[in-house]
Order: structure tokens, then C-alpha cells, then sequence
């Protein structure tokens, strides 16, 4: 089945714990992408990556890191969480285009509380 | 500054009748758009594109209208069922730089429900 997984899919920590929140799609994706989604302020994007090594920043960067080592996986890395950070993430995956005019498909979400 | 917006966060319609969720853009380099629905405790999942150089984009009991000059994007859902009930994200993808032409824009959404 194509999908993209995400794991884990809920998580709690504290201040200043370094994680990771890992992702993974099986359909060849070229293109994959991390969003936060809160209350009131819809999706934004973190981070997103064209090809493997290929990765820049989205509209709220501040906080995070990502690596794209190989085509399937795309882990985004929280060095030093923030309580700002407790949110709703998202990865998400489109097939190779020129334009980038593809939809995306969405992994089932990560909500990560940080206290 | 919100270059996508969704003016209405909620929206009711009984079972049968019409939905019209509606979409403003400010950026006229958008040239592609999207609508995303999503469920509780699930990801977004596509529902209907259109690209700029069309106006309106059927599927099934789903339209997508675009009006360019006004910058003005909605989706009809007819008739709209139970099932709809989930909040709806429009989506707008530009290509001012080759970097934005990966952007992906949402607005803030729409919770639309849908009572039997």
C-alpha cells in the first residue's frame, strides 16, 4: 500500500531533549515536506527537501533540522525542544515534477507535546 | 502577511443541500490550487486541483471554481453528506522562484459540518 508512515505518532517530553520524529514514504517520492499545524494558524511548512541532500527551509524553520540521506526517508530533528514547539506535525510526499504543481500525500501526523 | 485565506472557520449545511467553501489568494504568481480535507487524528488527504489556466474542475459531487481576477477560489460539495463533515484546507502553489514552485500555501481551513 502506498503511504507515507511517520513515527511516533504521539510523543511528550520535556525542555531541552533532543528528538527525532521519523519519516518514511514507499512510492519513489522525490519530493517530501514537514508541517506543523496549530490552532488558528493552519499548515506551515517546516522544511522540505526536492531530492536526497536536497533541503531548505519552509515559512517556520526556527528550531528545527531535517536530513534527506536517503530518497524514503525524511526525519525532522528537534536539537532543543520548546514548550512554542508542542504542535500537530505532519510529513508529507509528492511525485517528481518540474513545477512541483502535485499533490501531496500526507503521513497520519505526530503530536508532540513538550513541557 | 497570510497570501491564502479562508474567511470562514466554521460552516453547517444540512444533509442534501450545497456546501460552498470559499478561498481568497493574494499573490497572483499562485497558478495552482488544491483542496485538502481533512479528518480528526488523521493527515490531510487531496480532494480536487485546478491549475490557473482553467476556471472550473469537476469530481464526482465535488467543483472547484477559479476566478483569477478576483483571486477567488470554491469548492461546492452537492449534495454535501454526513461523511463531509472534516475541516477543509485550500491550498495554493506559485512560481515566483524555482524554491516557491515547491511551496505548498495553505489557509487556516474550514470545519465543515454537515447535520443529517
Amino acid at each position: 500500500e502506498a503511504q507515507v508512515t511517520q513515527n511516533p505518532r504521539y510523543l511528550i517530553t520535556v525542555t531541552g531533549k533532543k528528538l527525532t520524529v521519523t519519516c518514511s514514504q514507499n512510492m519513489n517520492h522525490e519530493y517530501m515536506s514537514w508541517y506543523r499545524q496549530d490552532p488558528g494558524l493552519g499548515l506551515r511548512q517546516i522544511y522540505y527537501s526536492m531530492n536526497v541532500e536536497v533541503t531548505d527551509k519552509g515559512d517556520v524553520p526556527e528550531g528545527y533540522k531535517v536530513s534527506r540521506k536517503e530518497k524514503r526517508n525524511f526525519p525532522l530533528i528537534l536539537e532543543s525542544p520548546s514548550p512554542n514547539q508542542t504542535s500537530l506535525y505532519f510529513c508529507a510526499s509528492s511525485p517528481p515534477s518540474g513545477s512541483g504543481r502535485t499533490r501531496r500525500y500526507f503521513g497520519p501526523g505526530t503530536r508532540l507535546t513538550v513541557t | 502577511d497570510q497570501q491564502v485565506k479562508q474567511n470562514s472557520p466554521s460552516l453547517s449545511v444540512q444533509e442534501g443541500r450545497i456546501s460552498i467553501l470559499n478561498c481568497d489568494y493574494t499573490n497572483s504568481m499562485f497558478d495552482y490550487f488544491l483542496w485538502y480535507k481533512k479528518y480528526p487524528a488523521e493527515g490531510p488527504t487531496f480532494l480536487i486541483s485546478i491549475s490557473s489556466i482553467k476556471d472550473k474542475n469537476e469530481d464526482g459531487r465535488f467543483t472547484v471554481f477559479l476566478n483569477k481576477s478576483a483571486k477567488h477560489l470554491s469548492l461546492h460539495i452537492v449534495p454535501s453528506q454526513p461523511g463531509d463533515s472534516a475541516v477543509y484546507f485550500c491550498a495554493a502553489i506559485g512560481s515566483w522562484n524555482g524554491a516557491g514552485s515547491y511551496q505548498l500555501t495553505f489557509g487556516k481551513g474550514t470545519k465543515l459540518s454537515v447535520i443529517p
